[in-house]
């Protein structure tokens, strides 16, 4: 079963407005919520993570919610950009040696100019 | 300084032969993770190599797959006898240790005809 469950599949937003991406998670192992972006034909590319210990995170127009005892987080992208089409993906992985990553199927932005 | 690169960017091959895809890691990097990227299927983990440490090969969907990583350096995937579902992007990932951010490279995208 997914254990990273993103939603929506894809989004369509107008310059300047904010786009909002959800992610559920089912294992409360898991402490490292890292949010990814993928243009196309190039590897995915860390944008913000965050950690169970802190409920929100901004770094420049981008912006992590995290709700520990709903088991969900959020990637908010403010005065959004043309430039932000892209596939973004949320993504999980637990504390041990392998830190391997967990991801979300990916939502397809769109942001129209 | 250089990121992780990935050969061949493609790689078109024929059901039943065999194919070696490369990563070359960032310099220094311990850590090196193999994930596939498929349509609908989002990215799953391959295997996982930390410096001379036994592989974690728990993600390899099957023994046709197996990987190697020389000199805790680059790493190769090998997938014998491929099959159609094999069509992928595969992409490598290092970082550098086990707790920091990965890095990908830019995968190669193998199709089995």
């Amino acid at each position: 079963q997914q254990q990273v469950k993103q939603s929506p599949q894809s989004l369509i937003v107008q310059k300047g407005g904010i786009s909002i991406i959800n992610c559920a998670y089912e294992n409360t192992a898991f402490d490292y919520f890292p949010w990814y972006q993928q243009f196309p034909g190039k590897g995915p590319a860390l944008l913000i993570a965050i950690r169970p210990d802190v409920s929100e995170k901004k770094e420049g127009r981008f912006t992590i919610s995290f709700n520990k005892s709903a088991k969900q987080f959020s990637l908010h992208i403010m005065d959004s950009q043309p430039g932000d089409s892209a596939t973004y993906f949320c993504a999980a992985s637990r504390s041990g040696n392998n830190r391997k990553l967990i991801w979300g199927l990916g939502t397809s932005l769109a942001v129209n100019p | 300084g250089a990121g992780v690169s990935q050969s061949p960017s493609n790689k078109v091959t024929e059901k039943g032969k065999d194919v070696e895809l490369r990563c070359d890691p960032i310099s220094g990097h311990t850590a090196l993770y193999w994930y596939r990227q498929s349509l609908g299927q989002g990215l799953e983990f391959l295997i996982y190599f930390q410096g001379n440490s036994a592989p974690d090969k728990s993600g390899l969907p099957s023994d046709r797959f197996s990987a190697e990583r020389t000199g805790g350096s680059v790493s190769t995937l090998t997938i014998q006898r491929t099959q159609q579902e094999d069509s992928a992007v595969y992409l490598c990932a290092s970082s550098l240790d086990t707790v920091t951010r990965q890095y990908f490279g830019p995968g190669t995208r193998l199709t089995v005809t």
